[in-house]
This record gives structure tokens, C-alpha cells and sequence, in this order.
């Protein structure tokens, strides 16, 4: 079945670093969205690609869709500790039928940014 | 705007009693509701689809007379979890999708709920 995979699972780096997420999806995506979720929080929507080789930012937060539409990454630029949390990407699920706007996961890269 | 709210946020309850989830859209009609599971430091894990008036769609492995789901109306979808036991302590979360629109397809989700089964 649709496979997301997300990498890294784990990201520890010093305040002001960058930091970098890749998605992949084993079958290709019509839109990718981002989400972020805070320590004991819930997922918050951060942008959705669209179009093949997209790029968008966010102050410091840069997103890319590929040109094949089967990968995307999240840069952020000069972390800081309130980008802590897990960094989701997902992808409209391919069900092979009425999916009703479900999404496939990848499993998340759990950002720590040290003061 | 595209505010969910779930509550209750947490439950503490004994084993074999049944705790019910709400999860409203307050500032949209939602076309669909879901409704996942998230182990700690984990991915959400898909248990259901909720559309506004019929059955939901349960995922592979997911016990739907144990995970009662009802779409009572556009803004609202209530999760049931009958007989709980210890092993469905977990963090609940939902979600609602507008449906229309060029943010249709998002998801907006609910502060999630943490059930601890005694």
C-alpha cells in the first residue's frame, strides 16, 4: 500500500543551526501539506505544495515539493527553540476509490533545539 | 478561523465503563471527521472517517463496536469508546476537513483527548 517515510525520526541541534526534514511517497502526491505538533500539543497545518517543483516560505521555514511530486522537505533556517516539536508530513491517501480527503502520515521528525 | 474543539481533554476512568469524545467545528461545516490514535512519539494512526449522516469507515484492525462513532451533524462527531480497558489508554485525537474551497483538503484538529483506563 501508500507508503510516507519521513527522515530523520530524530533531530537534536544547538540553537541557530539549520534544520532539514525530507518526505517521501511511494506513489505520487496531488498536494503534500505540513503540519507541526508541539510537545503535548495537537497537529497545526503549516502550508500545503500543490504544483510540481514548488517552493514556499514561511519566515524561516522553507518548503519544497518535487518535481515528480513524490518528495518534499522542510527547511528551517537558524532554529529556534520555539520550532521545537514533531514535524509531519502527509499526503492525500490513495485509496483506489472514495478516499473522503483522507491523509497518510509520514511518522513525524521530532525536532529538539538545545538553548 | 478552522477552530476544532474536542473535548473533554482528559479522562481518567475504571475498566469497563464507556467514555465519550466530542469534537465540534466551530467556525466551518465540516464535510468529513477523522478521528486517530497517537502512541507517544509516534505518527497519527487513521482509526475512522466520519461523514455527516451515514456510517463511518473504520480502518484495518479497528473494532468498530468498540469505537462507536457518530456524525450527528456537520460540526459535530462523537467518538464512544464502550467497555474501556488499560489497553485503550491513548491520546485521541479528531480532525475536520472543510471539504470546499482551496483549503478543502486541510485538516484542522482538535486539542486531542488522553484517556488513562484504570
Amino acid at each position: 500500500g501508500q507508503q510516507v517515510m519521513q527522515i530523520p525520526q530524530y533531530q537534536h541541534v544547538q540553537e541557530g543551526e539549520d534544520f532539514t526534514t525530507y518526505c517521501n511517497s511511494s506513489t505520487t502526491l496531488s498536494n503534500i501539506q505540513w503540519y507541526k505538533q508541539r510537545p503535548g500539543g495537537h497537529p497545526v497545518f503549516l502550508i500545503q505544495l500543490v504544483k510540481s517543483g514548488e517552493v514556499k516560505k514561511q519566515k524561516r521555514l522553507t518548503f519544497q515539493f518535487g518535481e515528480a511530486k513524490k518528495n518534499s522537505s522542510l527547511h528551517i533556517t537558524a532554529t529556534q527553540t520555539t520550532d521545537v516539536g514533531t514535524y509531519f508530513c502527509a499526503g492525500p491517501t490513495n485509496a483506489g476509490g472514495t478516499s473522503y480527503g483522507k491523509l497518510t502520515f509520514g511518522q513525524g521528525t521530532i525536532l529538539t533545539v538545545h538553548p | 478561523g478552522a477552530v476544532v474543539s474536542q473535548h473533554p481533554s482528559r479522562v481518567i476512568c475504571k475498566s469497563g465503563t464507556s467514555v465519550k469524545i466530542e469534537c465540534r467545528s466551530l467556525d466551518f461545516q465540516a464535510t468529513t471527521m477523522f478521528w486517530y490514535r497517537q502512541f507517544p512519539k509516534q505518527s497519527l494512526m487513521l482509526m475512522a472517517t466520519s461523514n455527516e449522516g451515514s456510517k463511518a469507515t473504520y480502518e484495518q484492525g479497528v473494532e468498530k463496536d468498540k469505537f462507536l462513532i457518530n456524525h450527528a451533524s456537520l460540526t459535530l462527531s462523537t467518538l464512544t469508546v464502550t467497555s474501556a480497558h488499560p489497553e485503550d489508554s491513548s491520546f485521541y485525537i479528531c480532525s475536520a476537513r472543510p471539504g470546499t474551497g482551496s483549503w478543502g483538503n486541510i485538516q484542522y484538529f482538535g486539542a486531542g483527548t488522553r484517556l488513562s483506563v484504570l
